[in-house]
């Protein structure tokens, strides 16, 4: 079975840092490129970094550019997203999820860890 | 940047409805096109790729169309598990957008 399980999330001052993991089982990891969505409470889903299968391509989007740095481990079927100078705006529950992209085309986000919740509040 | 504009953001149907979700993109993006479902207090779960490619396991009452920058999700007979909210994905370019979401209630 294909399983991705977040770990990390926990309630954290405006300011602080926090570093996200993913762990990654039932599939060749190394093989995948994996991002980082969140959901902020009551609202929509927002993609915030990718990151290629040899770690060589890295994407953010502008909300977390400088302040977020995603990393893998291969060795450890593991993703990670350290975070820094959270925000109140940062709160969510953080999904890590696998891109599939089979012959170039075919591309999706499947499947989807159960997400871990970021708190950032005085 | 892509954006993603979903209509309705809110809709309210019946057991046995026909239902359409409509997904435009602010630019062309081929078939590079997804959507999910996610239910409360649960992790999106993917329906359709490639605009119209059924995910395995997912109810063939599902479907999808549309290339360039005008998508359908359409549900053929809305059953009482697919009250829900679906999003729309465009994964042609980063940063990877959805659409804001389209919440599907019981009249």
């Amino acid at each position: 079975e294909v399983l991705l399980v977040e770990s990390g999330g926990g309630l954290v001052k405006p300011g602080g840092s926090l570093r996200l993991s993913c762990a990654a089982s039932g599939f060749t990891f190394s093989s995948y490129s994996m991002n980082w969505v969140r959901q902020a409470p009551g609202k929509g889903l927002e993609w915030v970094s990718l990151i290629s299968s040899s770690s060589n391509i890295i994407y953010y989007a502008d909300s977390v550019k400088g302040r977020f740095a995603i990393s893998r481990d291969n060795a450890k079927n593991s993703l990670y997203l350290q975070m820094t100078s959270l925000r109140a705006e940062d709160t969510a529950v953080y999904y890590c999820v696998r891109e599939i992209n089979d012959y170039g085309d075919y591309r999706r986000f499947d499947p989807w860890g159960q997400g871990t919740l970021v708190t950032v509040s005085s | 940047d892509i954006q993603l504009t979903q209509s309705p953001s809110f809709l309210s149907a019946s057991v046995g409805d026909r239902v359409t979700i409509t997904c435009r993109a602010s630019q062309g993006i081929s078939s590079y096109l997804a959507w999910y479902q996610q239910k409360p207090g649960k992790a999106p779960n993917l329906l359709i790729y490639t605009a119209s490619t059924l995910q395995s396991g997912v109810p063939s009452r599902f479907s999808g169309s549309g290339s360039g920058t005008e998508f359908t999700l359409t549900i053929s007979s809305l059953q009482p598990e697919d009250f829900a909210t679906y999003y729309c994905q465009q994964l042609n370019s980063y940063p990877r957008a959805f659409g804001q979401g389209t919440k599907v209630e019981i009249k």
